[in-house]
């Protein structure tokens, strides 16, 4: 069975960094883009960026390039997504998705809800 | 202002058969497949159709998939209280080196 298991909530102060995980289990981690969703408080979802675990070919909606970093360990089967410098304005919920071979998303995490505060 | 648009809300009562329409453009549902995704209250998005008209395996044949052009549905038969939700559609974009977009979603209501 596909698992991704995120780790857990954060609260953060603005200036702070940040790093949050997602382990998949159930399938070949390193065969498959693994990626991270944006959902902000009453809005929908916003697709950030994929990284392919097997040579970290990474990709990135052009409103997240440069504004997050997206890495993987595949050694542990784990990706990444972290801030150096967070903002109120990242406080959302966070889901790492895969995706499905030629397509879009098929598999989600139970999401990581950071909130930042000023 | 999601690229993909649809309608902010949809109800219906039970039993009876609702449709969540989802349009784009030419670089996105225009020229590649749609996914749906169900998001129920305080849990992950759920994968309900892939391939504009596919299923993955048990989600109910009460659930359907369309496209044409640029535009795509969802229709949810024989509607039950727990299809209450919020319904995205998803599709790759092949503009600005490709990225996936999504719609802004749609509420469900089962009245």
């Amino acid at each position: 069975e596909v698992q991704l298991v995120q780790s857990g909530a954060e609260v953060k102060k603005s200036g702070e960094s940040l790093k949050i995980s997602c382990k998949g289990s159930g399938y070949s981690f390193t065969t498959y883009w693994i990626g991270w969703v944006r959902q902000m408080p009453g809005k929908g979802l916003e697709w950030m960026g994929f990284i392919y675990p097997g040579d970290s070919d990474t990709r990135f909606s052009p409103s997240f390039q440069g504004q997050v970093t997206i890495s993987v360990d595949k050694s542990i089967s784990t990706a990444y997504l972290q801030w150096s410098s967070l903002k109120p304005s990242d406080t959302a919920m966070y889901y790492c998705a895969r995706r499905m071979v030629q397509g879009v998303i098929d598999y989600w995490g139970q999401g990581t809800l950071v909130t930042v505060s000023s | 202002q999601s690229v993909l648009t649809q309608p902010p809300s949809a109800s219906g009562t039970p039993g009876q058969r609702v449709t969540i329409s989802c349009s784009g453009s030419s670089s996105n549902i225009g020229s590649n497949d749609v996914y749906w995704y169900q998001r129920l209250p305080g849990t992950a998005p759920k994968l309900l159709i892939y391939r504009n008209n596919q299923r993955p395996s048990g989600v109910p044949d009460r659930f359907s998939g369309s496209k044409s052009g640029t535009s795509a549905s969802l229709a949810i038969g024989g509607l039950r209280s727990e299809d209450e939700a919020d319904y995205y559609c998803a599709a790759w974009d092949d503009s600005l080196s490709g990225h996936v977009v999504f719609g802004g979603g749609t509420q469900l209501t089962v009245l």
